[in-house]
């Protein structure tokens, strides 16, 4: 287990409508990474917040936006949902600069249907 | 071009056989090289990085990395039922924050 939850695990949207998923980070941890995840796909880098601040993101459009907290938990929003946005989002916590060694801890996932 | 190709399986191995899990990449900029496991219904987990080219044991597992040819690969020794899961390869240029994974190729190892 890395400690790290996301909630809700699945839920089904409808296109158009707007989609909160909230992940709990590491004890210890400072960072949140956001990665979408398509059926038969590898993860792909939506954003990452370190101590509140957005500090990069991916090739998404802006209707997905964050929120990182004090407490280091996060929230992934997405508005305007699209038929495309149906995915496994994953929350990885780790320290700022993990990705020299790889060190991010991933939740289980947020299941997202779109219909 | 995509940046990274990973054969997705699924491939199916004995118990006890050697699997050998492949990456090719075309990005340069790629310096650093992960293998992540994920089981069904679960994120990915971290199984070993390495930055240089050459070969790095941990246990069962050895990473192959050669710069060159942009070609790594994770191999398996003594395979378990256990080790049946989906294997991603991921790498990182050192700059910005992102990962970069592959498609993973799904693994089952059968009694």
């Amino acid at each position: 287990e890395t400690g790290v939850t996301q909630s809700p695990t699945h839920l089904i949207k409808t296109r158009g409508q707007q989609v909160t998923l909230r992940c709990s980070s590491q004890s210890g941890h400072n960072t949140v990474s956001w990665y979408q995840q398509a059926l038969g796909q590898g993860p792909q880098f939506i954003f990452q917040y370190y101590r509140e601040e957005e500090n990069g993101r991916g090739n998404f459009p802006p209707r997905f936006s964050g929120l990182q907290f004090p407490n280091y938990s996060s929230e992934l929003n997405v508005n305007a949902l699209e038929l495309d946005d149906s995915a496994l989002y994953l929350c990885a916590s780790s320290l700022l600069l993990a990705e020299y060694t790889g060190e991010l801890f991933f939740g289980e996932g947020s299941r997202l249907t779109v219909l | 071009q995509k940046e990274v190709e990973q054969d997705p399986g699924p491939l199916s191995v004995p118990e006890g056989a050697i699997v050998s899990l492949n990456c090719t990449y075309s990005n340069s900029a790629f310096q650093y090289f992960m293998w992540y496991r994920q089981y069904s219904r679960k994120g990915p987990e971290l199984l070993m990085y390495t930055y240089s080219s050459g070969n790095k044991e941990d246990g069962r597992f050895t990473a192959q990395v050669d710069k060159s040819s942009k070609y790594i690969s994770l191999f398996i020794r003594d395979s378990q039922p256990s080790d049946s899961a989906t294997y991603l390869c991921a790498f990182f240029t050192g700059g910005g924050n992102k990962l970069t994974f592959g498609t993973g190729t799904q693994l089952k190892v059968e009694l």
